[in-house]
């Protein structure tokens, strides 16, 4: 089954512990992307790739890193959590296809993180 | 990217026909225009998307007015399963390479259906 894979689902950890939460596709798809969602602000990109090594900014970055050393994996790195970093995290993945075509992108179910 | 604007809530009753309006005066010629929804507690799920012809698949039907200024999602049907929060999205045409593949979300309409 084509699906976004995220782990865990839930957190709660205490600020400045380093966590990690992974994200898997099993679809080959090129473009992954991390998104936080918090009432009120509705969902902003945190990173983006295009492709294995290649990754960039979203729209809040601040206090996050990730890597693409493998085309399935998009990890969202929290080096030093803090409690503004308490939200709903979405991974998503979409085929980039030469030709400028638009192609559906394919999201998990969410990771819950609380920040104490 | 460009702006849409979506009314905050909409109610329907089940088994009616939904048209969930989108207003993006600012589209440029090359935008696609993206329906997404997000079910309680769940991610987003991709619905359905267009760029000039009206377009229809197996969940809903979007019609693009000639302008393109403004678009509607159709549910031809409405069941309770639809209740969530509809996004339009503004998507510009894709290259390798730039932001050009991004989703920008705004607030969307929580659309309620009523049994």
């Amino acid at each position: 089954e084509a699906q976004v894979t995220q782990n865990p689902r839930y957190l709660i950890t205490v600020t400045g512990k380093k966590l990690t939460v992974t994200c898997s596709q099993n679809m080959n798809h090129e473009y992954m992307s991390w998104y936080r969602q918090d009432p009120g602000l509705g969902l902003r990109q945190i990173y983006y790739s295009m492709n294995v090594e290649v990754t960039d900014k979203g729209d809040v970055p601040e206090g996050y890193k990730v890597s693409r050393k493998e085309k399935r994996n998009f990890p969202l790195i929290l080096e030093s959590p803090s409690p503004n970093q308490t939200s709903l995290y979405f991974c998503a993945s979409s085929p980039l296809k030469a030709g400028g075509r638009n192609q559906p992108q394919h999201f998990g179910d969410g990771t819950r993180l609380s920040i104490l | 990217d460009a702006k849409t604007t979506q009314p905050n809530s909409m109610e329907s009753n089940e088994e009616e026909p939904v048209h969930l309006p989108c207003n993006h005066s600012t589209i440029s010629g090359t935008d696609y225009i993206h329906w997404y929804r997000q079910l309680p507690s769940q991610g987003p799920e991709y619905v359905i998307h267009g760029l000039t012809s009206n377009v229809n698949n197996r969940m809903a039907s979007l019609a693009i007015a000639e302008d393109r200024k403004s678009s509607t999602l159709i549910l031809h049907r409405a069941t309770l399963r639809d209740a969530a929060v509809y996004y339009c999205i503004l998507r510009v045409l894709l290259n390798y390479g730039g932001s050009q593949g991004n989703l920008i979300f705004g607030k969307g309409t929580k659309l309620s259906v009523k049994p």
